[in-house]
């Protein structure tokens, strides 16, 4: 079946780096674009970043541009997110989540998130 | 950034009530708009695409609509699974933005 199941969440000290994946089945993962969103505690859904399905077009939230990068392994078909300079902020459930198609029109499939806590 | 305001942020209802929820965009988004609905510890699931396609396998008691700047989401007869935390996230362009949320109970 059509499955995203993420990885790489954990405790890490404010100023430091953590990678988060995404690996995806069940379907073509190279003709999708992908996203990033996180939610932290209690509160609601913010959008992070996505990426072209092959992989050439990034956006960012401007809360995380310069600090992290979204990038993908199509023959992998795993997505990643690299999360570097990570503040006590950034502290949330991170899921993964696939456009419904190439024209965008919504995340049909999301994973079941990995969470990152950012604390000294 | 394109802002997106909820309305209400909460709202008690009973089975089988009418429930409407609004989202209203800080600039015109053409019909880029789209529902998720939540429930606690769980991953959002699409209700709603385009502002009122309905997603595959969602009950047809879930309806949006609207264009430009403002939309609903309407539940026709509430049922006890639809209990949950929604919210509306533009696709117009990017950053995209969701929706502050907002929590339906029971009354």
């Amino acid at each position: 079946q059509v499955q995203l199941v993420e990885s790489g969440g954990g405790v890490v000290q404010p100023g430091r780096s953590l990678s988060a994946s995404c690996a995806a089945s069940g379907f073509t993962f190279r003709s999708y674009g992908m996203h990033w969103v996180r939610q932290a505690p209690g509160k609601g859904l913010e959008w992070v970043a996505v990426i072209s399905y092959d992989g050439n077009t990034k956006f960012y939230a401007d809360s995380v541009k310069g600090r992290f990068t979204i990038s993908r392994d199509n023959s992998k078909n795993t997505l990643y997110l690299q999360m570097n300079s990570l503040r006590p902020e950034d502290t949330a459930v991170y899921y993964c989540a696939r456009d419904r198609t190439p024209t965008e029109d919504g995340m049909d499939v999301w994973g079941q998130g990995t969470t990152v806590t950012v604390s000294s | 950034a394109i802002q997106m305001t909820q309305s209400p942020s909460s709202l008690s209802a009973s089975v089988g009530d009418r429930v409407t929820i609004t989202c209203r965009a800080s600039q015109a988004i053409r019909n880029d708009l789209g529902w998720y609905q939540q429930k606690p510890g769980k991953a959002p699931k699409l209700l709603i695409y385009a502002a009122s396609n309905l997603q595959s396998g969602v009950p047809s008691r879930f309806s949006g609509s609207g264009s430009g700047t403002d939309f609903t989401l309407t539940i026709s007869s509430l049922q006890p699974e639809d209990f949950a935390t929604y919210y509306c996230l533009h696709d117009y362009h990017y950053p995209r933005t969701f929706g502050q949320g907002t929590k339906v109970e029971i009354k």
